[in-house]
């Protein structure tokens, strides 16, 4: 089984819908983060969580929140998509301890906004 | 700040031929890390290699190489007879002291031709 894992895989949905993404981990990481990829941009930072009761911004969190429900758990909510929101989402994870600064990626969330 | 530049949007090759993909990074932070992802077709994010700092010495792994110069900022990955697997989009990623600091590059997409 995957280490990381997200759901769903892919979603349509149209402007103005609250949508979910979920991400699962069973690496036992303290440090999760959401990044979304846009071509010819890499990938940016969302948020990111260092453990339970941490919660930061990351470079482009307007029009996101998130919930860290467990220690394996991090969700990205769209209060209110919009089409420029079309975008892979990625959710990683990292280990708090020895700094290694590793992160490992789930398989993405393609998610179109109409 | 950070940066990271890929100045390579695409690369076309022939299978068997060597390939360098360049990364040039810019930081403050005098120690950080830099990483490369393969992101193949599939569109997961494959960990291919992270350094420190602190250590310039080069590195190879079967067909595929890595040449870390401090003094240009760079961390160029070379594949040596490639193969049409290694077609994929690779990212270069920087990284300081903290998961906020976590920078992608946009991207170089190779295709390896039959």
């Amino acid at each position: 089984d995957a280490d990381v894992t997200q759901t769903p895989r892919n979603r349509i949905t149209k402007t103005g819908k609250r949508i979910m993404l979920e991400c699962s981990q069973t690496k036992g990481h303290d440090r999760m983060y959401w990044y979304r990829q846009d071509p010819g941009l890499g990938l940016r930072l969302i948020y990111y969580s260092f453990d339970v009761k941490d919660i930061n911004k990351g470079e482009i969190s307007d029009g996101y929140s998130v919930s860290r429900q467990a220690q394996a758990k991090f969700s990205l909510s769209l209060e209110s998509a919009i089409p420029n929101q079309t975008a892979l989402y990625f959710c990683a994870t990292e280990p708090g301890q020895g700094y290694t600064h590793t992160q490992y990626f789930g398989p993405g969330t393609r998610l179109t906004v109409l | 700040a950070q940066k990271v530049t890929q100045a390579q949007t695409e690369i076309s090759v022939v299978e068997k031929e060597d390939v360098t993909l360049d990364c040039v990074y810019e930081t403050r932070d005098t120690t950080y890390y830099l990483f490369w992802y393969k992101q193949p077709p599939s569109g997961e994010l494959v960990f291919l290699i992270r350094r420190n700092s602190f250590d310039e010495q080069n590195e190879i792994s079967g067909r595929y190489s890595w040449n870390f110069q401090k003094s240009t900022s760079s961390f160029n990955f070379t594949i040596t007879a490639s193969q049409v697997v290694d077609s994929a989009v690779y990212f270069c990623a920087l990284a300081g002291l903290g998961g906020q600091n976590f920078v992608f590059g946009p991207g170089t997409r190779l295709s390896v031709l039959p």
